[in-house]
């Protein structure tokens, strides 16, 4: 069966720092990848998708994340972190049936 | 104007109550659903549809049912509201990728 781990429940960087958020998946084929953001009080927005070709995703608002199949993950990054990404971030996979299963997300925290 | 629309936003209502979440979208997406949020536990699929004639049970469908009266509206109903049905609430949509584009959510309490 299809899953997401996203390991850290919680993660706190400064103002500034790099930024990695861990997700694992496990799918038997060539998976649909995402990353959802979802600041206080909203819904999920779409930072970035992997369907083919280039491993390496660009998304908005300064994020990547790498699809490596040797290792099952997607991992997101940003080179520097400002207050407004904290909020709580949505690892997917697409389930090859027209489904999602969200991994149990991951809050990220900003120190000033 | 949002693509996907939540009504009622906020909701409280008291034990054995029946209550409707309605969704509305125009994105013109054919696929619809409906999800619970918990804290700590992600998003749990809880319905979902690929056409007003198409219904399928997700994860966690016991004590929910839906209607998909047309393309754009998914209301999601609780038959008999209990306290462990206190969640956020999202309806989502989806066209021909598998890309979801959700709504704002509907924070229900049950007492």
């Amino acid at each position: 069966a299809q899953s997401v781990t996203q390991p850290d429940i919680h993660i706190t960087v400064s103002e500034g720092a790099s930024l990695e958020l861990r997700c694992n998946y496990s799918y038997g084929a060539t998976p649909y990848l995402f990353w959802y953001v979802q600041s206080p009080g909203q819904g999920l927005q779409l930072l970035l998708k992997y369907f083919s070709g280039d491993t390496l995703v660009q998304g908005i608002k300064g994020f990547e994340a790498e699809f490596k199949r040797s290792q099952s993950s997607f991992n997101l990054r940003k080179p520097s972190v400002h207050w407004s990404d904290a909020a709580e971030y949505f690892c997917a996979v697409g389930a090859g049936d027209d489904k999602i299963i969200f991994g149990k997300g991951t809050r990220l925290h900003i120190l000033p | 104007d949002a693509d996907v629309t939540q009504t009622p936003r906020n909701r409280i209502t008291k034990t054995g109550k029946r209550i409707m979440l309605e969704c509305s979208q125009t994105k013109g997406h054919d696929r619809m659903y409906w999800y619970r949020q918990d804290p700590g536990l992600g998003l749990q699929l809880i319905y979902y549809s690929f056409d007003v004639k198409d219904i399928n049970k997700g994860e966690i469908s016991d004590g929910y049912s839906v209607s998909r009266q047309a393309q754009a509206k998914f209301s999601l109903s609780l038959e008999s509201a209990i306290p462990n049905q206190t969640a956020l609430y999202f309806c989502a949509t989806s066209g021909t990728s598998d890309e979801q584009f959700f709504g704002p959510g509907t924070r229900l309490t049950v007492l």
